[in-house]
């Protein structure tokens, strides 16, 4: 079925750098996703994308989480800069228009550490 | 404001045997949409099932089905048959069909686990 591909698998670095997380949706879906896992749990919703813009973010997307899709490349989560409480397993998600009924197609996650 | 909740932390059954996942839900739309999920040990997230607000009748999928109660806002996710293969984390997801945002909002997950 369509995959999302989410690089690196994992991210070690130290408090206070910059990380960028990657995100190549599933060719022809417009509408992308961020969730957020800590220890297996629940998936927290972080931010969704649509047209180059952000529609809607959540609590937990501080003021150091951006997004991006520069010219339909990757689409990005950045840190910066980071915090230990960042350290958890972020998922990618596209859906092909976004409307509600729609299923979403979840990348493996990246597993980032923060030192 | 949306809300989803899995009370089960942890389940275990037999294989072979048929098990219910409980989930419910909160929302002020009238039109909604549920959605199971299972994330498999490797971390690979999967949709399952969707029932639709709408529609009266369980939505069915292989050997998955759903106990859809509108009344009560509970969607629970039924397994019958199960095989070693089923023990993953389920989540249940929902998102409102009249938001103009498509948040998807999941619950805690319950982890499934399916002996010989």
């Amino acid at each position: 079925g369509p995959k999302v591909l989410q690089i690196p698998s994992h991210q070690i670095i130290d408090m206070g750098q910059m990380v960028t997380l990657n995100c190549d949706p599933v060719s022809n879906h417009l509408y992308f996703y961020w969730y957020k896992q800590i220890l297996g749990q629940q998936m927290e919703f972080l931010v969704n994308f649509y047209n180059g813009k952000v529609m809607e973010k959540s609590k937990l997307f501080k003021d150091q989480f951006s997004v991006e899709r520069p010219d339909g490349s990757y689409f990005t989560l950045k840190i910066q800069p980071t915090a230990l409480e960042d350290s958890a397993v972020y998922f990618c998600a596209s859906s092909p228009t976004g409307a509600s009924a729609e299923t979403l197609y979840f990348g493996s996650g990246t597993r980032l550490t923060v030192l | 404001a949306q809300k989803v909740t899995q009370t089960q932390t942890s389940i275990s059954v037999m294989e072979k045997t048929t098990v219910t996942m409980d989930c419910v839900y909160e929302t002020r739309d009238s039109s909604y949409f549920l959605f199971w999920y299972k994330q498999t040990a490797s971390g690979e997230i999967v949709f399952l099932i969707r029932q639709d607000s709408y529609k009266k009748e369980n939505a069915t999928e292989g050997h998955y089905s759903l106990n859809f109660q509108k009344p009560k806002s509970s969607i629970g996710l039924i397994i019958t048959a199960t095989q070693i293969e089923d023990s993953a984390v389920y989540f249940c997801a929902m998102r409102e069909a009249i938001s103009n945002t498509n948040k998807v909002v999941f619950g805690t997950g319950t982890r499934l686990q399916v002996l010989p």
